[in-house]
């Protein structure tokens, strides 16, 4: 089955400068990318994905990059915001009801 | 909470003990999923069900089961709690398209 992982685990950053998350994934045949965030005591909120027919994706200050030669492709928040401090997960779709494997989540921290 | 709703919010349950999960969603979404949430293993798909009265057997399915009688609910069961499955469970429903949109959890202790 497919297999998504996710680096780094945990990332701080200062208030303003940007924020990186990878991910690689293994099989192929993946072709939808979605990224989450998790606030503490919340469900995963979808806030931007990203196709296998497209290499880049930017909604405001979010912007996601695949690499489908490489399997991999990651998230960069610029300017960050202390309200951007939460979990990230990333997570790999694949077969005909879309399942989703999820990365083990990157702790973001935005200190002040 | 994007359109759906979990039923409890906590629970604690003795070894042995059944109990069912219920996520009801109102977008009319044909695809609903239920996945646990453990400390640093992100969320792995237990059961999902691409329409009324049809379930399938995700990553770790043993000691679930599931039922889906109404477009609109997605039941998750234990018939008998262990304490491996101490977790949050999150629901998720979507069009098919990949994206899903989750509820807010069920944090379930069994002891």
């Amino acid at each position: 089955g497919e297999n998504v992982e996710q680096h780094p685990s945990t990332l701080s950053v200062q208030e303003g400068d940007s924020a990186v998350i990878k991910c690689t994934y293994s099989d192929s045949a993946s072709n939808y990318f979605p990224w989450y965030k998790q606030e503490l005591g919340k469900g995963p909120q979808l806030i931007i994905d990203i196709r296998s027919n497209v290499g880049e994706k930017k909604d405001q200050r979010i912007a996601v990059t695949l690499n489908k030669t490489a399997k991999h492709f990651s998230l960069h928040i610029t300017e960050t915001q202390p309200e951007d401090s939460a979990v990230y997960f990333c997570a790999a779709s694949i077969g005909s009801a879309r399942q989703l494997t999820f990365g083990s989540g990157t702790q973001l921290t935005v200190l002040p | 909470n994007a359109g759906v709703t979990q039923t409890p919010k906590f629970r604690v349950l003795k070894t042995g003990q059944s109990m069912t999960l219920l996520c009801a969603q109102d977008m009319n979404h044909e695809y609903m999923y239920w996945y646990r949430q453990d400390p640093g293993m992100g969320l792995r798909l237990i059961h999902y069900s691409v329409g009324e009265g049809t379930t399938a057997k995700g990553e770790v399915p043993d000691g679930y089961n599931v039922s889906r009688l109404k477009k609109q609910n997605f039941l998750l069961g234990l018939e008998s709690a262990a304490p491996s499955q101490t977790s949050v469970y999150f629901c998720a429903h979507g069009q098919g398209n990949g994206e899903q949109y989750f509820g807010p959890g069920t944090r379930l202790t069994v002891t």
